[in-house]
C-alpha cells in the first residue's frame, strides 16, 4: 500500500515568513494530492489538492508543488499569518479503486505575531 | 451548502460498553470514508462505502469494529465492547467520483471517543 513521509513535525515561523512543508510518497500509481488544515477540535479542511498531470498549483497565498519522478510534494505558504497556524497533513491515494487516503504524520505550524 | 455532520461530537464510554457513531454525508455523495485519528497523528483509514455497498473494509482494526450504510445516505460505525485502544477522533468524508479519480474528500468534524 501507500506509506506518505511528512517534514518537518513542527514548523515555527516568524509573521510575514515563508513556510514549507515536504511529503514523499511510495505508490506511483498515486495521482492525487490533496493538503488539509486541522484547526484544535475540527476535522481536516481541504486547503489545495494537486492532480499528477501539472507540476505546480497556486491560490493566492498558498501553492504546492509535485516531482512525480522524485515521488514528492511540497506546501508553500507566503506571508504566513497567526491564522495559518495549525496541523497540516499531507495525503496521497496509492493505487485503490476507492481512492481512501494515506496520510503523513502531520506538521504542527506556529506563525507568531 | 450543509457539509458532513457527525453526532454526537463527543462521546465517553466505559470499558466494555457498546457505542455507536453517526455520520451525515455531503447529500448526493456517493462515496463514504471513516478515519480514525489518534492524538498527534494522521487520520488512518477504517473502511470505504460506495453508496450502501461497503468496498473496502481492510482498515478495520477488530471485529469489534462494525459499519454500515444500508439506504447509501447515513452511515453507522460501531464499537463493540470498546477497550481503552479504541480513544481516538473517528471522522467521516464523502465524496463524490471523478471518472479520472482522486475525489476530494471532505470531512465531518469527527466524534472525539474516550473510553475509560
Amino acid at each position: 500500500g501507500e506509506n506518505v513521509e511528512q517534514h518537518p513535525s513542527t514548523l515555527s515561523v516568524q509573521e510575514g515568513d515563508s513556510a514549507v512543508i515536504k511529503c514523499t510518497y511510495s505508490d506511483s500509481a498515486s495521482n492525487y494530492f490533496p493538503w488539509y488544515k486541522q484547526e484544535l477540535g475540527k476535522g481536516p479542511q481541504l486547503i489545495i489538492d494537486i492532480r499528477s498531470n501539472v507540476g505546480e498549483k497556486k491560490d493566492q497565498r498558498i501553492a504546492v508543488t509535485l516531482n512525480k519522478t522524485a515521488k514528492h510534494f511540497s506546501l508553500h505558504i507566503t506571508e504566513t499569518q497567526p491564522e495559518d497556524s495549525a496541523v497540516y497533513f499531507c495525503a496521497a491515494p496509492g493505487n485503490n479503486a476507492g481512492n481512501m487516503l494515506t496520510f503523513g504524520g502531520g506538521t504542527r505550524l506556529m506563525v507568531k505575531p | 451548502g450543509a457539509g458532513v455532520s457527525q453526532s454526537p461530537r463527543y462521546k465517553v464510554a466505559k470499558r466494555g460498553q457498546d457505542v455507536a457513531l453517526r455520520c451525515d454525508p455531503i447529500s448526493g455523495h456517493v462515496s463514504l470514508f471513516w478515519y480514525q485519528q489518534a492524538l498527534g497523528q494522521g487520520p488512518e483509514f477504517l473502511t470505504y462505502f460506495q453508496n450502501e455497498a461497503q468496498l473496502d473494509k481492510s482498515g478495520l482494526p477488530s471485529d469489534r469494529f462494525f459499519a454500515e450504510r444500508p439506504e447509501g445516505s447515513v452511515s453507522t460505525l460501531k464499537i463493540q465492547r470498546t477497550q481503552q485502544e479504541d480513544s481516538a477522533v473517528y471522522l467521516c468524508a464523502s465524496s463524490s467520483p471523478r471518472a479520472r479519480g482522486g475525489a476530494t474528500q471532505y470531512f465531518g468534524p469527527g466524534t472525539r471517543l474516550l473510553v475509560l
